[in-house]
């Protein structure tokens, strides 16, 4: 059981390149998210899902997109990278949303991002 | 919408010394409390949670929290902390009917031996 899988691990972009950071999860969770991790700024939500085909905005959405066409994959999409998104990327998964997540999330283990 | 305060950004503290980090948030109604642990170079990872019931819930590796609503916090305690409790804490809390989980700036603990 692999949980949740995150790739690249690292990752160096120009600035104005488009990506694709990926995840996947196979515990057949219908809620999945993104979160950023910058320094002193804790986690930040930048997009969520309920379930295939449902999306939703998170806190700092401005500059990914996100698309959900199966249970198991959420990919971020960086547009036009920024050095503002340099980061590290986590995603995270959950049988049911936040309020009934009795074992919390499950967390991949990152990519981080540079944007030069 | 809700927000997530944690103090003391970085700790330090010697082995066996007692832990308490600091967590309040904003929201009046139901919530869904959370710590989370992260060790160096590792994801993040429940530490404890509450829901309902018993406000002092005891969560993995020695570490407790106590719920206090009239005071809107969520403490996480520790009283005998080891070296390999070095590790970022993020107090996480999710209002009822909301889909979004808020996490807070983080505590960086740093235990010398």
């Amino acid at each position: 059981n692999a949980g949740v899988t995150q790739t690249p691990k690292f990752q160096v972009l120009k600035t104005g390149q488009s990506m694709t950071l990926q995840c996947a999860q196979d515990m057949n969770h219908e809620y999945m998210s993104w979160y950023r991790q910058d320094p002193g700024m804790g986690l930040r939500l930048i997009h969520y899902s309920v379930g295939a085909g449902i999306t939703d905005q998170g806190e700092v959405p401005n500059g990914y997109n996100v698309s959900r066409s199966t249970t198991e994959d959420f990919p971020l999409r960086l547009l036009s990278a920024a050095p503002s998104q340099t980061s590290v990327y986590f995603c995270a998964s959950s049988k049911d949303g936040p309020e009934l997540a009795n074992y919390g999330y499950t967390f991949g283990s990152g990519t981080r991002l540079t944007v030069v | 919408a809700q927000s997530v305060s944690q103090h003391n950004h970085h700790v330090i503290l010697s082995e066996a010394a007692s832990l308490e980090l600091g967590c309040n948030y904003s929201y009046g109604g139901t919530v869904n409390l959370f710590w989370y642990v992260q060790y160096p170079g590792q994801h993040l990872q429940l530490l404890l949670k509450y829901f309902s019931g018993d406000p002092l819930v005891k969560g993995i590796k020695g570490f407790e929290a106590e719920f206090i609503k009239s005071k809107f916090s969520f403490n996480l305690r520790k009283p005998s902390v080891q070296w390999s409790d070095t590790a970022e804490y993020f107090c996480a809390v999710n209002t009822y009917g909301n889909n979004r989980l808020a996490f807070g700036k983080g505590n960086q603990v740093v235990v010398i031996p």
